[in-house]
């Protein structure tokens, strides 16, 4: 896997947009980035996946720098149900996940 | 709902037992992924299996086998048990091998006495 950086930690008011940024700058041109987070103790949830172009889908937005080095997970309108740690993943080849220490966001009211 | 369905919820056995943790992924799916996630750690990969056969190995113990049958359910199995292997066990399922998101189940919670 592209090896990711992502800040521990991070708060977000809620209803405002939380931006979760995360470096891959070794990433190589067939690399999806994929996101996901765990909310305490449940399992991962999927939440939106990308090679270069933007994507937008019920959850989230994913913006994908033109060089393809970082990303940024954007969560339009944060509630409280959001507050979990969010994984930025680039698998590469078989699609063995491997999570790191993610970003912890916290959304405060 | 994910759709993943791991059976046990939760798990309590004593160290130097066997256990069996089994998994049903989503209808359709090949795929078949085994995470551990200790108290507080991160979430380990264990193993993948891809319509039968094993894709790939993460970082399983040699006490620590699984196998995916030709029904596409999963079985973990974890033996000589202890008290470190206390953790909870993810499954997650996709359609292909690679390039595809995973759906996880909501976990076996072992704990070893």
């Amino acid at each position: 896997d592209a090896k990711t950086t992502q800040p521990p930690s991070m708060d977000c008011a809620e209803g405002r947009a939380a931006n979760l940024p995360c470096n891959h700058s070794t990433i190589s041109g067939n690399e999806y980035v994929y996101w996901y987070r765990q909310i305490h103790s449940q399992g991962p949830q999927y939440i939106i996946h990308g090679l270069k172009n933007n994507e937008t889908n019920e959850m989230a937005s994913l913006i994908i720098t033109e060089d393809r080095k970082s990303s940024t997970l954007i969560l339009p309108h944060a509630t409280l149900r959001d507050t979990a740690v969010y994984y930025c993943i680039a698998p590469t080849g078989a699609n063995n996940l491997f999570f790191g220490t993610g970003t912890r966001l916290t959304v405060i009211p | 709902d994910s759709g993943v369905t791991q059976t046990p919820k939760h798990l309590i056995t004593a160290t130097g037992q066997r256990v069996t943790l089994r998994c049903s992924p989503r209808s359709g799916d090949l795929s078949v992924y085994w995470y551990q996630q200790s108290l507080d750690q991160g979430l380990q990969f264990l193993i993948q299996y891809y319509n039968g056969e094993e894709r790939a190995k993460g970082n399983i113990l040699e006490r620590f086998s699984a196998q995916q049958f030709p029904d596409l359910h999963s079985e973990l199995n974890l033996s000589s048990l202890e008290l470190g292997d206390s953790a909870l066990y993810f499954c997650a399922s996709s359609p292909q091998d690679r390039n595809t998101e995973a759906f996880f189940g909501q976990g076996t919670r072992l704990t070893v006495v």
